[in-house]
């Protein structure tokens, strides 16, 4: 069974700065598909970023990326230049490759962006 | 791209009475998911829907709780039966079509 764990229930950053946030997960399959998903308080779950675990180079959306180390099974998520508007719920999740399945989601990091 | 509506966006329901979601795709897919998200959770797989079969249910869910309906394509029901307040939830469908989409979500509380 897959399992997502993000170690960082709430974190904060000042406006214009840069936050990391820290996921691990564990499976056994080599392909599959990683997810960071942004729940602003409108609740509408947001697609940030997508990685495919067969590809060695980090996805990048904007100011959106990702360091993804496929042997420590880690994925951490980054975004620069912080904004307001990222104030949200993110959360890591998984995907088999293989049949399109299902989405394992990680508990979740509350991220405060301050003024 | 896909997208998807749920009605109600929010109920208020009385212990021991049921409430039917609808999700409503504007695309066909195949296969649809049903989430419940517990009040500052994360997101909780209940069941996977396919057209023309039984839906299939994670640990913790049965279907005579939360009986699903798969009638074509573009459309699923999400029964909640004998409702408690341990209910109360967000309900999200979801599909997957070149990426996965999420619906808006049903918020219930159950008093």
């Amino acid at each position: 069974a897959q399992t997502v764990t993000q170690s960082q229930p709430e974190m904060s950053v000042q406006e214009a700065e840069t936050v990391t946030l820290s996921c691990t997960y564990d499976t056994s399959e080599n392909n599959y598909y990683l997810f960071w998903y942004k729940q602003p308080p409108s609740r509408q779950m947001i697609l940030v970023i997508r990685q495919e675990a067969y590809k060695q180079q980090n996805a990048t959306e904007n100011r959106f990326s990702v360091n993804f180390q496929k042997a420590a099974k880690s994925f951490s998520l980054k975004i620069s230049d912080s904004q307001l508007g990222d104030t949200a719920m993110y959360f890591c999740a998984f995907m088999k490759l293989s049949s399109y399945d299902k989405v394992i989601f990680g508990p979740g990091t509350s991220l405060s962006v301050i003024p | 791209s896909a997208v998807i509506s749920q009605k109600p966006s929010r109920d208020i329901c009385q212990r021991g009475t049921s409430l039917t979601i609808q999700c409503q795709v504007d695309s066909q897919v195949t296969m649809m998911f049903w989430y419940r998200q517990q009040p500052g959770q994360s997101l909780t797989l209940i069941a996977t829907a396919n057209q023309g079969s039984e839906a299939t249910y994670e640990s913790g869910f049965v279907i005579d709780k939360f009986p699903i309906s798969r009638p074509n394509l573009t459309f699923s029901t999400l029964t909640v039966s004998n409702m408690s307040p341990e209910d109360s939830s967000i309900y999200l469908c979801s599909v997957y079509y070149n990426e996965q989409f999420f619906g808006p979500g049903t918020r219930l509380t159950v008093l």
